[in-house]
């Protein structure tokens, strides 16, 4: 199984702020890649796909890079909606594994 | 609109079982694969199961292979998740998805004496 290994676990940031979360998975998955927010009690949302397609609907202050085993989530100026769990996730091959999550938190 | 609406949770016994079922509307069922992922309590997201369009390929974790049974029903539009041996880690919200981008609002399984 291909691991997904995000970080960090936590991150705690201002409104305003510029962040980063990292994804690492255990071999290439080449640009199969997907980033999610979850709010507690909601299903996870699509925010990009492909590694640095952004899903229709989703503010253009998230970004994501990368490819291979490397990739990243930025949010470019924190809104007070944006604090959540955020979580990554392979689907280059089955099982689709997740990263542990990152829970974005206001300072 | 594009809706996955998902039924069937509640209480169990361990080595229970139970149906979930996923009924879509809004889409061309018979033409996606699908998939289940479940989240246990305070936990992280966990893919469990997929299948295809036409029921020809369908892959389970290691964590519920050989406990767990997925089919579909294209003329009902509706997806099915049977769970049989359940255990207590088990316990879990279950949501049913299309690809990446489409997502039911989960339905709670809890597995317990």
């Amino acid at each position: 199984d291909i691991q997904m290994t995000q970080s960090p676990s936590t991150l705690s940031a201002s409104v305003g702020d510029r962040v980063t979360i990292t994804c690492r998975a255990s071999q290439s998955v080449g640009s199969w890649l997907a980033w999610y927010q979850q709010k507690p009690g909601k299903a996870p949302k699509l925010l990009i796909y492909q590694a640095s397609s952004l899903e229709s609907g989703v503010p253009s202050r998230f970004s994501g890079s990368g490819s291979g085993t490397g990739f990243t989530l930025t949010i470019s100026s924190l809104q007070p909606d944006d604090f959540a769990t955020y979580y990554c996730q392979q689907y280059y091959g089955y099982p689709y594994t997740f990263g542990q999550g990152t829970k974005l938190e206001i300072k | 609109e594009v809706q996955l609406v998902e039924s069937g949770g509640g209480l169990v016994q361990p080595g229970g079982s139970l149906r979930l079922s996923c009924a879509a509307s809004g889409f061309s069922f018979s033409s996606y694969s699908m998939t289940w992922v479940r989240q246990a309590p305070g936990k992280g997201l966990e893919w469990i199961s997929y299948i295809s369009s036409t029921s020809s390929t369908i892959y389970y974790a290691d964590s519920v292979k050989g406990r767990f049974t997925l089919s579909r029903d294209n003329a009902k539009n509706s997806l099915y998740l049977q769970m049989n041996s359940l255990r207590a880690e088990d316990t879990a919200v279950y949501y049913c998805a299309r690809g990446q981008g489409v997502w039911g609002k989960g339905t709670t399984v809890t597995v317990s004496s």
